[in-house]
């Protein structure tokens, strides 16, 4: 069975501090994906990044960086020098990619990052 | 820019009345997918659809939900008889696959429901 385990409840830090995400995963399959969705006060799921199990090359998108390790099963989320703006909730999320038993998104519990100003 | 459409976005409603929430999925996607959100359960996986056909509902209590496809553009979500503890924002989330040219899933803006 996979499982998504983000053991992080809730974070606060004060703007421009950079802070990391952590998401652990658990899956038997060799194939998968993985993903980061933010929800902002207003309740919407943005997506943010998919990555696949075979390309464990980090990824930088402005202020955003993930790092993908299959060794620790961890894909974890920096943001730097964070905003209030980023103020949300955030959500890892696993999917097996067998397209015959369809690809449904397994979530963790998400973090609640608070920034202040 | 392309959206999956939720309606309605709040509903209030009694115990035992029945619930339908709709979904228009992006034109194009294949596959559609209702999630359950709550403080206590996170989001929850009910049911999915890959060209309509239901794949999974496996995540739904059968004896009082029901998700259908009437046709490409709509999927919805019904309950019936409600009970307070379905009081919930329900997301509906569409996607081409994971596959080369796959798109991630994109998700509606919810139907928060309350049950009194």
């Amino acid at each position: 069975a996979q499982k998504v385990t983000q053991a992080q409840t809730e974070i606060s830090v004060v703007e421009k501090e950079d802070v990391t995400l952590d998401c652990v995963y658990e899956t038997r399959d060799t194939t998968y994906y993985l993903f980061w969705y933010k929800q902002p006060p207003s309740g919407e799921l943005v997506f943010l990044i998919r990555r696949n199990s075979f390309d464990e090359q980090n990824e930088i998108s402005g202020r955003y960086s993930w790092n993908f390790q299959k060794s620790t099963s961890s894909f974890n989320f920096t943001i730097t020098a964070s905003q209030v703006v980023d103020s949300a909730v955030y959500f890892c999320a696993l999917s097996e990619a067998d397209s015959n038993s369809g690809y449904a998104l397994n979530f963790g519990k998400g973090t609640s990052l608070l920034v202040t100003p | 820019d392309a959206r999956v459409t939720q309606t309605p976005r709040h509903k209030v409603t009694e115990m035992g009345q029945e619930v339908t929430m709709r979904c228009q999925p992006i034109l194009g996607h294949n596959t559609v997918f209702w999630y359950r959100q709550t403080m206590m359960q996170g989001l929850e996986l009910l049911a999915y659809f890959r060209n309509r056909a239901p794949l999974d509902d496996s995540g739904m209590p059968k004896d009082r939900f029901s998700a259908e496809m009437p046709d490409a553009t709509l999927a919805t979500l019904k309950i019936q008889p409600s009970e307070p503890r379905d009081s919930a924002v329900y997301f509906c989330a569409s996607g081409l696959g994971l596959g080369q040219g796959s798109s991630p899933l994109h998700f509606g803006n919810g139907t928060r429901l309350t049950v009194t």
